[in-house]
This record gives C-alpha cells, structure tokens and sequence, in this order.
C-alpha cells in the first residue's frame, strides 16, 4: 500500500488498553478541528470533530480533547483493537475551505 | 455512493512524461480538493475548487503542475513534465461547499523513475 510515514512518532499500543494521541495545532484563531485516521494503502477517513467552543466531544470509543489555552488537541481511543492500526492526523480548519493537516502519529496495536 | 474515485491506482513513468490523474467526486459534492504526501511533508494541499471553479492554487508545487474540473464529476491533476520528486501519493477530496468534513480517495501513487 501506499507509505505514509517511516518516520512519524509512533505509539505502540496492547490490545485493550486506552491509547492517547497528541496534536499541536498553530493558529489560536482556529475554530473547527478533525481527526482522521489513515490505513495502509487507503485514504484518510474522518474519526470525530471538534468545534472550539467545545473541549471535549465523545463518539464510539473515541474522545477528542481540545484545550485553546495551549492549542492542544488529542484523540483517546478506549480499548484499542488491532483495527485502530494506523496513522492518525488532526487537521484545523483554515479560511472557508482548507484543513492544514498535521504530520500524523503512528499507532501499532500489539495482540 | 461508491466514494471518491480516483485513477489510476498506481502510475510508474519516466522522468519528463506527462503524468494525467483522474478523480470523480462523490454525487451531489460540490467542492473538490487534490492533495500530495511524502514522507518529508505530509499532507499537503495543492489546489481546490468549489462549484468547479479553482478558488485556491497556491499550493500547486510549479507551473508543471495543472488542475482542471470540467464538470462536477470529474476533475484532473497533471504534471508535464514529470520529475522524479514529483513521485508522491496523490489524494482526491470532495465534500460539501460549507461543510468541514473531507471524503477522501484511495489516492494514486505516482512513480517518477
């Protein structure tokens, strides 16, 4: 499939244990933030999203946290399975139409 | 709905070859986004349009670059003349015009030897 990163931050994970992953975002401005998740050899497909008069939003086993003070952003994924294998990006909203996407975290989820 | 779709899935040329990448938006989706990634820069955004109009190219890399939307299903990305750091994953996006949410393509891997 297509190679997305070798390089990225990685965070390796047992089966069933809760994962966090961490995202700095730039613009203080930024009103919208999402989170994608990245297979090998597919697109990025979308998790969950925030807007920022929000600091917490809950969807199935996953929780996004938003924190303006310090532009902070992170994904929890509770009882992570070898499916939640992947590159994860958080992307902020950019003018009308634009998403600026991070670098992505790589999550292994070990059996 | 089959989802964005782009072709080819896998492109392999030589360098200084016209490279033409295909996308078809998802139906009733009116704006349409191409993206690269590589390993040293990620995600990046090249060019957009809404109602098929480009309203965005600035991150088109060079002139050898060209996108065009003829109509609101279908929309292509060129490069002419290919180079080899051109060689990169190319990803299609669609979504509603005032929506945040992107729907991405499987992406073509592009080869430039």
């Amino acid at each position: 499939g297509e190679s997305v990163g070798l390089h990225l931050p990685t965070l390796s994970v047992q089966e069933g244990d809760n994962s966090i992953i961490n995202c700095a975002y730039s613009n203080s401005a930024s009103d919208y933030f999402i989170w994608y998740k990245q297979e090998s050899g597919k697109g990025p497909q979308f998790i969950i999203d925030i807007r920022s008069n929000m600091d917490k939003r809950q969807g199935q086993r996953v929780t996004v946290l938003l924190n303006k003070t310090v532009k902070h952003l992170s994904l929890q994924i509770a009882a992570t399975q070898p499916g939640d294998s992947a590159v994860y990006f958080c992307a902020e909203k950019e003018g009308n139409n634009r998403l600026a996407f991070g670098k992505g975290n790589q999550v292994v989820v070990i059996p | 709905d089959a989802g964005v779709i782009q072709s080819p899935r896998h492109e392999v040329t030589e360098m200084g070859q016209e490279v033409t990448l295909r996308c078809k938006p998802i139906s009733g989706h009116n704006s349409l986004f191409w993206y690269r990634q590589t390993m040293m820069r990620g995600l990046e955004l090249l060019i957009y349009f809404n109602n098929n109009v480009p309203i965005d190219d600035s991150g088109m890399p060079e002139d050898r670059f060209s996108a065009k939307m003829p109509n609101a299903s279908f929309s292509t990305l060129k490069i002419q003349p290919s180079e080899p750091r051109d060689s990169a994953v190319y990803f299609c996006a669609s979504s509603l015009v005032g929506y945040n949410e992107q729907f991405f393509g499987p992406g073509t891997r592009l080869t430039v030897l």
